[in-house]
């Protein structure tokens, strides 16, 4: 079965400290692996895409890696705000589809504390 | 930065009661999809469009949902006769070509059926 597990479920951190997310998937055959940000009652905003021969991609203070061989991933925020604040989903993208359907973890809501 | 708008942001209707909720995807964009996400659930793909027909549909996308584009810019989603777990949070999607991996999302319409 697809599935895309998140860990922890929720962090509290400092502003202007580091931390990193995690991201197990088993979706079958990959196509890619996407770290959505998702503000309360928004739509999710893409953060990053990896496709299977990439495992880092770095968009400004947000930097993912990915494990093809394991199916894991990982986001590192560094420096964190305020603004951080907000629901990090990992999303996979299925081959087998044909459009690329999406499947999403329950996402990993962040805290950013002053 | 381009986007993709829906209607309406809050709908609150019956039960039994008919909902289209409508989108825009971004202009040149060619492939079109809903997804919807219950309250503090994950989100969950519905239905991707392409080319004036169903590509692929999730086992959640019974006869009850519909989909239609109806001219060249708007994508709806039609609910018929709606149940109290339909109320969510409904996204719209888009990609512009196959091989583009960057999906914009809406920021949704939320649906509560009372």
């Amino acid at each position: 079965k697809n599935q895309v597990e998140q860990s922890p479920q929720s962090l509290i951190i400092l502003e202007g400290k580091n931390c990193t997310l995690q991201c197990n998937y088993t979706v079958s055959p990959f196509s890619n692996l996407r770290w959505y940000k998702q503000d309360t009652g928004r739509g999710p905003v893409s953060l990053t895409i990896m496709t299977f021969s990439e495992n880092t991609k770095s968009n400004g203070r947000y930097t993912a890696t990915l494990d093809a061989d394991t199916k894991q991933s990982s986001l590192h925020i560094t420096a964190s705000q305020l603004s951080d604040s907000a629901s990090y989903i990992c999303v996979v993208g299925d081959r087998g589809s044909t459009l690329g359907r999406l499947y999403f973890g329950r996402g990993t809501q962040l805290t950013v504390w002053p | 930065e381009p986007e993709v708008t829906q209607t309406p942001s809050h709908q609150v209707t019956q039960m039994g009661q008919e909902v289209i909720l409508r989108c825009v995807p971004i202009s040149n964009h060619l492939y079109f999809y809903w997804y919807r996400q219950i309250l503090g659930q994950k989100v969950e793909f519905l239905v991707s469009f392409y080319n004036n027909e169903i590509s692929e549909k999730s086992e959640i996308f019974d006869d009850q949902f519909s989909v239609e584009r109806p001219d060249g810019s708007n994508f709806t989603l039609k609910i018929r006769s709606t149940k109290l777990e339909d109320s969510a949070m409904y996204f719209c999607a888009s990609r512009g070509t196959k091989n583009s991996n960057t999906i914009y999302f809406g920021e949704g319409s939320w649906l509560t059926v009372v």
